[in-house]
C-alpha cells in the first residue's frame, strides 16, 4: 500500500529549464492537490483536482500547470523555472470532503539556480 | 474566508516535560480542525482531527487537542514529550461548506517547530 508517491525526491534546475514533478496515488482518491512549502510560510495550495479531467487553481498557481488524465496521476509542470520556485513541493490526495484529512507524499525538494 | 494562526514559530521544551502548541482560527462558518505533524525530510501526517461532538480529541503518539469555540482555538497538548516528537506541527482548518467541497477546504497555519531538549 504505497499511498501517495512523488518523484523525484530532489532536483536542481537552471533558470528557464522545464520539468515535471510526478505524483501518483493508489487509494482511488478523487481529490488531489499540489502544495509548496517555504520556510516559515506553511503550505500554499498551487493547484487541485476533483477528478480526472478537472483541475483548478489554488492560491499560488502562476508559473505552474497541471493535468489529470487518470484518477491516479496528477503531474505538476514548471515551464520556465525561476529562483522564486525554489521550494519543497508536496502532493496530497483525499476523499471528497475534508473529514478524513489528506494523505501527503514525501515531497520533492527543488532548487532553481 | 478562513485563516489559521499558530502563535509560536518555535517551542523548545525539555524531554518528559508537558507541551502545548497553540492554534487559533477564524471563520464565518462552522469548521473542521486538524493537526498534522511533519518529521524531518518527510511529508505531513494526520495527527488528529475535530469534526464534531466531544471537544477533547485524542490522536496518535499521545497527543490530544481541545476545541474551544468561544476562543476559536484548537491547542495541541502532550503531557510528556519524547525526543522523537521533534518535528514541525501544522494546524489546519476546513470550512464545512467550502464551495469546492474538500478541494479548496484546507487552510494551513505557518507551523510550529517543536524542539525537544535532552
Amino acid at each position: 500500500n504505497a499511498g501517495v508517491t512523488q518523484t523525484p525526491k530532489f532536483r536542481i534546475l537552471k533558470i528557464g529549464q522545464s520539468m515535471t514533478l510526478q505524483c501518483t496515488q493508489d487509494m482511488n482518491h478523487n481529490y488531489m492537490y499540489w502544495y509548496r512549502q517555504d520556510p516559515g510560510m506553511g503550505l500554499k495550495l498551487i493547484y487541485y483536482s476533483v477528478g480526472a479531467g478537472i483541475t483548478d487553481k489554488g492560491e499560488v498557481p502562476n508559473g505552474y500547470n497541471v493535468s489529470r488524465s487518470t484518477t491516479e496521476d496528477f503531474p505538476l509542470r514548471l515551464e520556465l523555472a525561476a529562483p522564486s520556485q525554489t521550494s519543497v513541493y508536496f502532493c496530497a490526495s483525499s476523499l471528497p470532503g475534508p473529514r478524513e484529512g489528506y494523505t501527503f507524499g514525501s515531497g520533492t525538494r527543488l532548487t532553481v539556480v | 474566508a478562513q485563516s489559521v494562526t499558530q502563535l509560536d514559530s518555535q517551542v523548545p521544551v525539555f524531554e518528559e516535560a508537558p507541551v502545548e502548541l497553540r492554534c487559533n482560527y477564524s471563520s464565518s462558518v462552522s469548521v473542521y480542525l486538524f493537526w498534522y505533524v511533519q518529521y524531518p525530510n518527510q511529508g505531513l501526517q494526520l495527527l488528529l482531527k475535530y469534526l464534531s461532538g466531544s471537544t477533547l480529541v485524542k490522536g496518535i503518539n499521545g497527543f490530544e487537542a481541545e476545541f474551544n469555540k468561544s476562543q476559536t482555538s484548537f491547542h495541541l497538548r502532550k503531557p510528556s514529550v519524547h525526543i522523537s516528537d521533534t518535528a514541525e506541527y501544522f494546524c489546519a482548518v476546513s470550512s464545512l461548506v467550502a464551495p469546492g467541497g474538500g478541494a479548496d477546504g484546507l487552510t494551513f497555519g505557518k507551523g510550529t517547530h517543536l524542539i525537544i531538549q535532552p
